[in-house]
């Protein structure tokens, strides 16, 4: 059963274009994280969120700019879309406290930009 | 840094196959031991783990124990169906440093014929 929701699922759009992506958990979880997945399903992780705060930043380009307003809602958005942005964006959550504790994927939002 | 080296590319295998995927890591201190499986249109899904030296995880039919001299957490199934057919990620999580920062392997591919 889904608790991690993504929006939009697709989304097509053309370089230079801004796109936002939206996600939310109902996890009662304190963090958040944002996943880049290429073509060849590579798994990077791009942010991550504890209780609003900024945690974690991998080397992405400045166009990326993660937002949260809660603990349960972690907004993404990309200022001007290039090629090399197309990729399936997978927004996740989990719980600290424990060092092994799981983490909790939707579904994604798969991103074009032609 | 931390890293997880996993079986690569794809997997083939008839119905009623042994599956072994393997997965060696490399971390500092003691991790917790994670494989995931993701099935096409949808995000990575838990599918168990292991926190010590010589724990077992399993579910669904799938297991693998954690080996820590071989730094090594195997995926095996003894007899594998069509449905088994996704992407699995071996990943771990470090522990006790206050680290987010999960690592995922580069995911090896399942395809199962029947």
């Amino acid at each position: 059963e889904t608790a991690v929701f993504q929006t939009p699922n697709y989304h097509v759009t053309q370089v230079g274009n801004e796109v936002s992506f939206n996600c939310k958990q109902t996890l009662g979880h304190d963090t958040m994280y944002w996943y880049k997945q290429d073509s060849k399903k590579l798994l990077k992780i791009m942010f991550s969120y504890n209780n609003k705060q900024l945690i974690v930043n991998e080397t992405v380009p400045r166009r990326f700019s993660p937002q949260s307003s809660d603990k349960a809602h972690l907004n993404l958005r990309i200022k001007s879309v290039e090629p090399e942005d197309s990729a399936v964006y997978l927004c996740a959550s989990s719980s600290t406290g424990v060092s092994n504790e799981r983490l909790f994927f939707g579904h994604g939002t798969k991103l074009s930009v032609l | 840094g931390d890293s997880v080296t996993q079986t690569e590319g794809q997997v083939a295998l008839s119905e009623e196959d042994f599956l072994t995927i393997h997965c060696n890591y490399s971390a500092s201190g003691y991790p917790a031991l994670f494989w995931y499986v993701q099935y096409p249109g949808e995000g990575p899904q838990f599918l168990f783990r292991a926190s010590r030296d010589k724990e077992k995880g399993s579910s669904r039919g799938f297991e693998a124990t954690y080996n820590k001299e071989a730094t090594s957490f195997h995926l095996q199934k003894a007899s594998v169906q069509e449905s088994d057919s996704a992407v699995y990620y071996c990943a771990l999580s470090p522990f006790n440093t206050g680290n987010y920062k999960y690592v995922f392997g580069a995911g090896t591919r399942l395809k199962v014929i029947a």
